[in-house]
């Protein structure tokens, strides 16, 4: 059975950096590209980040370019988000996703965690 | 980035049909066949009901098809039930800019 379970979220300073982990299991973590995909609360759904099973094809969204980087371990089952220069606009609960293959062109697929929810507020 | 663009919402009475519109552009609905439908109720995350315009993942009920023509893909509910009552968001690959995109969002009330 897929499980992603994220982390890493919390209550955090304008400015100031976080990283969220995703840990999957249930699957052969190395085959498949996964996604960082947020909702601010009352919000819809936005799409953060994706990275293809061996790193080589990232993209990010217009709003988090340069500012945050994704990355994943595939020997850990790990993917990861490196927030930096963290904005009030930033809040939100943050998903980790599983694509529906390894690469372009990215279709999520039905497996989500429940997300870890960062608040950015001085 | 611009986000697809959904209605804001779209009503039924039980055992009717309703259909939801999420228009694009070329760089995304209109030249690839990757649009997706997301059911979400409060409080859960999203679970896919559409991929690649008209595949249905298992377990999806066949009461929810998808279409496409030109840069609009639509998603149909038949025998709309209580159940149904939920946010549904489209999504697509999107060629250039911003790779992947999600649609604005519709709430499904079943009157």
């Amino acid at each position: 059975e897929v499980h992603l379970v994220e982390s890493g979220g919390g209550l955090v300073q304008p400015g100031r950096s976080l990283r969220l982990s995703c840990a999957a299991s249930g699957f052969t973590f190395d085959d498949y590209a996964m996604h960082w995909v947020r909702q601010a609360p009352g919000r819809g759904l936005e799409w953060v980040s994706g990275v293809s099973w061996d790193s080589g094809t990232i993209g990010y969204a217009v709003s988090v370019k340069g500012r945050f980087t994704i990355s994943r371990d595939n020997a850990e089952n790990s993917l990861y988000l490196h927030m930096n220069s963290l904005r009030p606009e930033d809040t939100a609960l943050y998903y980790c996703a599983k694509d529906m293959g390894g690469d372009y062109p990215w279709a999520l697929s039905e497996f989500w965690g429940q997300g870890t929810l960062v608040t950015v507020s001085s | 980035q611009s986000a697809l663009t959904q209605p804001a919402s779209v009503s039924g009475s039980p055992g009717q049909s309703i259909t939801i519109s999420c228009t694009g552009t070329s760089r995304d609905i209109g030249d690839y066949d990757y649009v997706s439908w997301f059911q979400q109720h409060p409080g859960k995350a999203p679970k896919l009901m559409i991929y690649d315009v008209t595949s249905r993942p298992s377990g999806v009920s066949n009461r929810f098809s998808g279409s496409k023509s030109g840069n609009t893909a639509s998603l149909t509910i038949s025998g709309l039930q209580a159940e149904d009552e939920a946010l549904y968001y489209c999504s697509s690959y999107r060629s250039s800019g911003t790779l992947y995109v999600f649609g604005t969002g519709t709430k499904v009330s079943v009157l």
